[in-house]
C-alpha cells in the first residue's frame, strides 16, 4: 500500500507570493489534515478534510486555505506569503473516524522557505 | 498551542540502554498516540493507546498511560543507533473532534555507539 505522498518536497518563494502544496492520501483514506512545523511553534493543526468539506480549523489567518476532491486528494494554499510562514508542512491521512481510535499517517513534508 | 509538555527535551544514551520519556497533556483525551521523526523528515506512527489502557506494548516499545494524571510515558528498551530522532506525542480528543492531534513539544533523543 503506497504512503502518503506530498509534493513539492521542496519551494522557496518571495514574500507575497502564493504558494499551493499538494497531497495525495493513503487509498481508502477519506481525511487530509495539514500541520505547520516551526521550530518556535513546533507542530500546529492547520485544518482537516473530510469527504470534500473542511471539519476542523486551527488557529491559522485566512491567508491559509485549502481544499478537497473528489478522490480525496487535497491542497493547501498560502497567499500573500510572510516569512514566517517558511516551516515544513505535513500532511496526514487517515480513514476519518474516532470510532474507536484513528491513526494518522504522515508524508514526508514540504519545506517551504521564504525569501 | 501545543497540548503538553514533553520531558526531557533531549536525552543522549549509549546504545543497548533504555531510554524513557514522558508526556503531560492539559484536556480529556480518546486516544494518544506516539510519533518519530528523523531529522526533518515526516511523522512515523510508533504506538496508540486509548483512554481506557493503561500499558500498551510494541516490539521494543512499552507506553503508558495515566489519565488522572493527564500523562504518558514511553519507554524504548535496547535502544540502537537508528533509534536516534524526536519523539513526539500527540492528542486525540476524540469523536466530533477527529483527527486533530495536539502535538507535544518533543523529545530529541540520541543513541550513540
Amino acid at each position: 500500500k503506497a504512503g502518503v505522498t506530498q509534493t513539492p518536497r521542496y519551494l522557496i518563494k518571495t514574500r507575497g507570493q502564493q504558494v499551493t502544496l499538494s497531497c495525495s492520501p493513503i487509498s481508502g483514506h477519506r481525511s487530509v489534515s495539514w500541520y505547520q512545523q516551526t521550530p518556535g511553534q513546533g507542530l500546529q493543526f492547520l485544518f482537516e478534510y473530510f469527504s470534500e468539506t473542511q471539519r476542523n480549523k486551527g488557529n491559522f489567518p485566512g491567508r491559509f486555505s485549502g481544499r478537497q476532491f473528489s478522490n480525496s486528494r487535497s491542497e493547501m494554499n498560502v497567499s500573500t506569503l510572510e516569512l514566517g510562514d517558511s516551516a515544513l508542512y505535513l500532511c496526514a491521512s487517515s480513514f476519518g473516524t474516532s470510532v474507536p481510535s484513528d491513526t494518522q499517517y504522515f508524508g514526508p513534508g514540504t519545506r517551504l522557505t521564504v525569501l | 498551542s501545543q497540548q503538553g509538555e514533553e520531558d526531557p527535551q533531549a536525552l543522549s544514551i549509549q546504545e543497548g540502554e533504555n531510554a524513557t520519556m514522558n508526556c503531560s497533556y492539559k484536556t480529556s483525551i480518546n486516544n494518544l498516540q506516539w510519533y518519530r521523526q528523523n531529522s526533518g523528515r515526516g511523522l512515523v506512527h510508533l504506538i496508540l493507546i486509548r483512554s481506557n489502557e493503561r500499558e500498551k506494548h510494541s516490539g521494543r516499545l512499552r507506553v503508558t498511560l495515566d489519565t488522572s494524571k493527564k500523562s504518558s510515558s514511553l519507554l524504548i528498551t535496547a535502544s540502537r543507533a537508528a533509534d536516534t530522532a524526536s519523539y513526539f506525542c500527540a492528542t486525540d480528543p476524540g469523536a466530533g473532534t477527529a483527527s486533530k492531534l495536539t502535538f507535544g513539544t518533543g523529545t530529541r533523543l540520541q543513541v550513540t555507539l
